[in-house]
């Protein structure tokens, strides 16, 4: 099983500063198979990023992607007020299917 | 528009059995590899169970392996995940999404309330 480990656990910055997410897997996967999601309380998760660098339908340009072999990225370039939710990096091209824990993007 | 909609959920106790049905709408629904995905109050995300486009090949997580079973009604565009020996670690939202392996998860239901206690 291909275990994706998110760092950090929680990130707190302000509106207009720039986030990176890392999610790091335990062994290589396709960029191809690497997706992330955003998550907000009581809402399901929202597809941001597939194949590692595309943004899904209605994604704003502020969130990129980047990342090769066992190291990911998710980069907001500029926060706004709804961009503090939960993030989870997924690869879905190695069965099982797995997602990291979660990166929680807090207000500061 | 696409659109899945989960139902069945419900409280259960330990031992007991519940249905969970997921129906899509707005796509091809016989063309697309579906999965079920679940997560525990204040966790992170698993996923328990996929269904290839056919419904002949499916795939279940560790933790439901020999409880759970995935099937499919493609006449219905539906979605089921019979879940049997329910236990209190089963309690969780679960999830329909479009997609699974090799295949991205682009859509998802709003999900359906399990709690497994007695």
């Amino acid at each position: 099983e291909i275990v994706l480990t998110q760092s950090p656990g929680t990130l707190s910055l302000s509106p207009g500063e720039r986030a990176t997410l890392s999610c790091r897997a335990s062994q290589s996967v396709s960029s191809t198979y690497l997706a992330w999601y955003q998550q907000k309380p009581g809402q399901a998760p929202w597809l941001l990023i597939y194949g590692t660098s595309n943004r899904a339908t209605g994604v704003p340009d502020r969130f990129s992607g980047s990342g090769s072999g066992t190291d990911f990225t998710l980069t907001i370039s500029r926060l706004e007020p709804e961009d503090f939710a939960v993030y989870y990096c997924q690869q879905f091209g190695t069965s099982p299917i797995t997602f990291g824990q979660g990166t929680r993007l807090e207000m500061k | 528009e696409v659109q899945l909609v989960e139902s069945g959920g419900g409280l259960v106790q330990p031992g007991g059995s519940l249905r969970l049905s997921c129906a899509a709408s707005g796509f091809t629904f016989s063309s697309y590899t579906m999965s079920w995905v679940r997560q525990a109050p204040g966790k992170g995300l698993e996923r328990v169970s996929g269904i290839g486009d056919s419904g002949t090949a499916t795939s279940y997580a560790d933790s439901v392996k020999g409880r759970f079973t995935v099937s499919r009604d493609n006449s219905k565009n539906t979605v089921y995940l019979q879940m049997n020996s329910l236990r209190a670690e089963d309690t969780a939202i679960y999830y329909c999404a479009r997609g699974g392996l090799k295949v991205i998860s682009d859509y998802w239901g709003q999900g359906t309330l399990v709690t497994v206690s007695s």
